[in-house]
């Protein structure tokens, strides 16, 4: 089946420390993106992608790092310059060509800091 | 700039009755596409319809309609025959050709939707 996986569901994590959180999509698409989503609130992107090896930052990606090597990985890094990083991560998809296709979205990921 | 309002931060609806979700946007640009996405308690996003700004008839997909007003810019979200399933947290988002080539979607804050029984 075709769709997005985001791991791990739930991850924990100490004061200081990166973390990565992964994306994998196998639906062929070229633009992936992340947003953080904070309780009770909308999404905000933190970094998007339209291509393989490029990336542009969105909204809030102060504190994140972001790499696209393959066409069908996404992984971000939350690192430890982010202050507020307890939130819920969503990672998504779309095909190009036509900027109004809509984004496909993985499970998610919450994310703790402890 | 770009903004997406959701005045309703919770709504409550009778099971098979009909309910609106209300979208306003703002956009200088003539060219956008208008999306609702649906996110249960698992904290998935699932796509629900889409609104192209030049589209002269309102989008549907089965018990989803898209009351598109144009000069009022507003994309409300029409539930027909609600179900228990649809209590969720729905989101109004907009992309435009500013942005990028049109890669960048804005998203409202959300209503929460409570069907009772």
């Amino acid at each position: 089946d075709g769709g997005i996986t985001q791991s791990p569901k739930y991850l924990f994590r100490k004061e200081g420390q990166n973390v990565t959180l992964s994306c994998e999509q196998n639906l062929n698409h070229d633009a992936m993106y992340w947003y953080r989503q904070d309780p009770g609130q909308g999404l905000r992107l933190i970094y998007y992608s339209q291509i393989v090896n490029d990336f542009q930052k969105g909204d809030i990606a102060e504190g994140y790092s972001v790499s696209r090597e393959k066409k069908e990985s996404f992984p971000l890094t939350v690192t430890s310059a982010q202050k507020n990083p307890t939130a819920f991560y969503l990672c998504a998809s779309s095909a190009t060509g036509n900027p109004y296709n809509e984004q496909f979205f993985g499970p998610g990921t919450r994310l703790t800091v402890l | 700039a770009q903004k997406i309002t959701q005045t309703q931060p919770g709504m409550f609806v009778q099971e098979k009755e009909a309910v609106t979700l209300d979208c306003t946007y703002d956009t200088s640009d003539p060219s956008y596409g208008l999306f609702w996405y649906k996110q249960p308690s698992s904290g998935e996003m699932i796509f629900l319809i889409y609104q192209g700004s030049y589209d002269q008839q309102n989008a549907t997909e089965g018990r989803y309609s898209l009351n598109f007003q144009k000069a009022r810019k507003s994309a409300n979200l029409v539930i027909s025959a609600s179900q228990l399933g649809d209590s969720a947290m729905y989101f109004c988002a907009m992309r435009d050709d500013r942005n990028t080539g049109g890669f960048k979607t804005i998203f409202g804050a959300g209503t929460r939707l409570f069907v009772k029984a």
